[in-house]
């Protein structure tokens, strides 16, 4: 089983819906991430979070929210979706002390129509 | 704020040839350097970083890169390149102990038979 799981894999979905992607890990890290990969731009930070208690904006955070349900959870929410919100979207966590290596989860792969 | 410049969107090269992917970074303080590689409908996985240990750093399948400071530098390198290491490859920077990393746009890599 993966340490970093995404769900969905795929959706699509229509212009003004409401899309939560989740996040679970087992690797026990602090800290989750949630970030975007869009062709030749590489990944971009949408939002972060430390422990339960901390979350902060990244590069990217408008038109999305998230919220860390438990030190295993950590789930991404647009609002009313948007057709450039049509990207891939990974989690990954990290160890709070470490390196600051990321580990992915496989990535939510969202179309907004 | 730190940034990643990744020269060539594609590199091409016949199996068995050199690898050579080039990443230029700009940090305020001394980073961490890393690289990252992405297979077809997968999340990233790290290959190899630079934590300010050796400047000559080995990682996974071959692979290795140089930290260079007076060129801003973190190229990666593999003598010989397999049909297997077809894939994107991420240079990513992070400021040592924060965990706001910064990629690079990526560089496909093909290799011809």
């Amino acid at each position: 089983d993966a340490d970093v799981t995404q769900t969905p894999r795929n959706r699509i979905t229509k212009t003004g819906k409401r899309i939560m992607l989740e996040c679970s890990q087992t690797k026990g890290h602090d800290r989750m991430y949630w970030y975007r990969q869009d062709p030749g731009l590489g990944l971009r930070l949408i939002y972060y979070s430390f422990d339960v208690k901390d979350i902060n904006k990244g590069e990217i955070s408008d038109g999305y929210s998230v919220s860390r349900q438990a030190q295993a959870k950590f789930s991404l929410s647009l609002e009313s979706a948007i057709p450039n919100q049509t990207a891939l979207y990974f989690c990954a966590t990290s160890l709070a002390g470490g390196t600051g290596e990321l580990f992915f989860g496989e990535g939510s792969r969202l179309t907004v129509l | 704020a730190q940034s990643v410049t990744q020269l060539g969107s594609h590199v091409s090269v016949s199996e068995g040839a050199l690898v050579l992917l080039r990443c230029n970074y700009s940090s305020s303080v001394p980073p961490y350097l890393f690289w990252y590689v992405q297979y077809p409908n997968q999340g990233l996985q790290l290959l190899l970083k630079y934590t300010s240990a050796a400047t000559l750093v080995k990682g996974i399948n071959g692979f290795e890169a140089e930290f260079k400071k007076s060129e801003t530098s973190f190229h990666l390198t593999k003598p010989s390149a397999h049909m297997s290491d077809a894939a994107e490859y991420f240079c990513a920077v992070s400021p040592l102990n924060n965990n706001d990393m910064r990629f690079g746009a990526g560089t496909r890599l093909t290799v011809k038979p």
